[in-house]
């Protein structure tokens, strides 16, 4: 079946290094990859998105990269801030006949300290 | 524009007692996903629902657990007798017609003791 696998568990990182959380995936479709992020007591929120026409999806300083070669969409910033603790979880959607359940990896903890 | 509530926030239970959680998705969204998040560990599908009807229930385990969504908006899911497994976060989500983006609630956090 279909499956997200997040390599590490825990990434600790100082303020202003760079970040890459990996992120690989199985399906037996082309799937959609998502990038959520869960802070502390709140729900997970979308960060990124993979797009159709292998466009890179950016936000708040993040980005990620599909390439269905190696079946990988990692996680990527140039420089942490502190304000970027929190879970991450990747995800994928094979969006087959409309909308789709979500498959989670087992998550990311990321910590960004001064 | 109002996102995704639930309601309760926190239970905490006895083994073999019963709750319901509620969930009031996105308006227009017809799309309504119920996931369990055990801690330290990724959200996984119980049920969805496209309108009122259940598309994908075989996560849901059938012999404690029930979802409806009578009029294809608001959503119920109960736990009938609880178990210490049974502890996590519930989460709903919501998404447009055919869309893949998916929209999170806060969660119930269920600790049954």
């Amino acid at each position: 079946g279909d499956s997200v696998t997040q390599t590490e568990g825990l990434v600790t990182l100082t303020e202003g290094l760079p970040v890459m959380l990996n992120c690989t995936y199985q399906s037996t479709y082309s799937p959609f990859l998502f990038w959520y992020v869960q802070h502390l007591n709140e729900a997970p929120k979308l960060l990124l998105k993979s797009f159709t026409d292998n466009k890179r999806p950016e936000h708040q300083g993040f980005h990620a990269t599909l390439h269905k070669s190696s079946s990988s969409f990692h996680l990527q910033k140039s420089s942490a801030q502190l304000s970027d603790s929190a879970l991450y979880y990747c995800a994928l959607s094979e969006n087959q006949g409309g909308s789709a359940k979500l498959i989670f990896g087992e998550g990311t903890k990321l910590t960004v300290s001064s | 524009e109002a996102g995704v509530t639930q309601s309760p926030r926190y239970a905490v239970l006895q083994e073999g007692q019963a709750v319901s959680f509620w969930c009031d998705p996105i308006s227009g969204h017809d799309t309504l996903y119920w996931y369990q998040q055990p801690r330290d560990q990724g959200p996984q599908l119980l049920v969805y629902f496209r309108d009122e009807a259940v598309i994908d229930n075989s996560q849901l385990p059938s012999d404690r657990f029930s979802a409806v969504r009578p009029k294809g908006t608001n959503s119920t899911l109960k736990i009938q007798s609880a178990k210490q497994g049974d502890t996590a976060t519930y989460l709903c989500a919501s998404s447009f017609p055919l869309g893949v983006e998916q929209y999170f609630g806060p969660g119930t956090r269920l600790t049954v003791l």
